[in-house]
């Protein structure tokens, strides 16, 4: 069974510009979460999508977006990138809410 | 908001020995999990404990809840090499009665096992 998987693995943007990850969950998953770790701030969630729909968001701001597809991959954007939001970009997928599988993640960096 | 806190946050222990990391938490919840990271790589999935009292075990680690002390624990056994990674604790909001945040992890436990 194939696991959740994340492109691009390495991203490196300049401040200013915009950027988008993607995510497939593993098959049968409808429930995909987004999270971004940082040393400073450890891993702090961003949303979560379940068949379409956002359901629950961190405390992010808006520059941060996503969105699910009906295949339930989903895309994570952020515009106006900021040397800050280089990090670690993690998407978990699950079935049920007591399973987390996480994807191996995209680093950003931004110079 | 939910809080959740470990300690120690860096532990370095010899092989063999057995030690235990604490994972407390804020506010009500039902739901914990552990994950292992090791450098550079994704979050693997440890244990769920679902309800007071759980107690689970894989090989040398065991980790345990009690919600009402809102405390988790994470024991190694014959700590060897291979275990040495950080370790996060994390809470399902969702299931805090504080909303749907997603999880809330702690800092992380940052463990060497030296030979």
């Amino acid at each position: 069974k194939a696991g959740v998987t994340q492109t691009p693995r390495y991203l490196i943007k300049t401040r200013g510009q915009q950027v988008t990850l993607s995510c497939s969950p593993i098959s049968g998953h409808r429930s995909v979460s987004w999270y971004q770790q940082t040393p400073g701030q450890g891993l702090q969630f961003l949303f979560e999508y379940f068949s379409e729909t956002q359901r629950n968001k961190g405390n992010f701001p808006g520059r941060f977006s996503g969105r699910q597809f009906s295949n339930s991959r989903s895309e994570m954007n952020v515009s106006t990138l900021e040397l800050g939001d280089s990090a670690l970009y993690l998407c978990a997928s699950s079935r049920t809410p007591a399973e987390q599988y996480f994807g191996p993640g995209t680093r950003l960096t931004v110079t | 908001e939910l809080k959740v806190e470990q300690n120690p946050l860096f532990l370095s222990m010899q092989e063999g020995k057995n030690y235990t990391i604490y994972c407390n938490y804020s506010t009500t919840s039902d739901r914990l999990y552990w994950y292992r990271q090791d450098p550079g790589k994704s979050l693997e999935s440890l244990f769920v404990l679902l309800s007071n009292g759980a107690v689970k075990q894989e090989g040398r680690l065991m980790a345990s809840l009690d919600t009402k002390a809102r405390l988790s624990t994470l024991h190694i056994t014959a700590a060897v090499h291979d275990l040495s990674a950080t370790y996060f604790c994390a809470v399902d909001s969702l299931y805090s009665g504080g909303g749907a945040d997603g999880l809330t992890f702690g800092k992380g436990t940052h463990l060497i096992i030296q030979p």
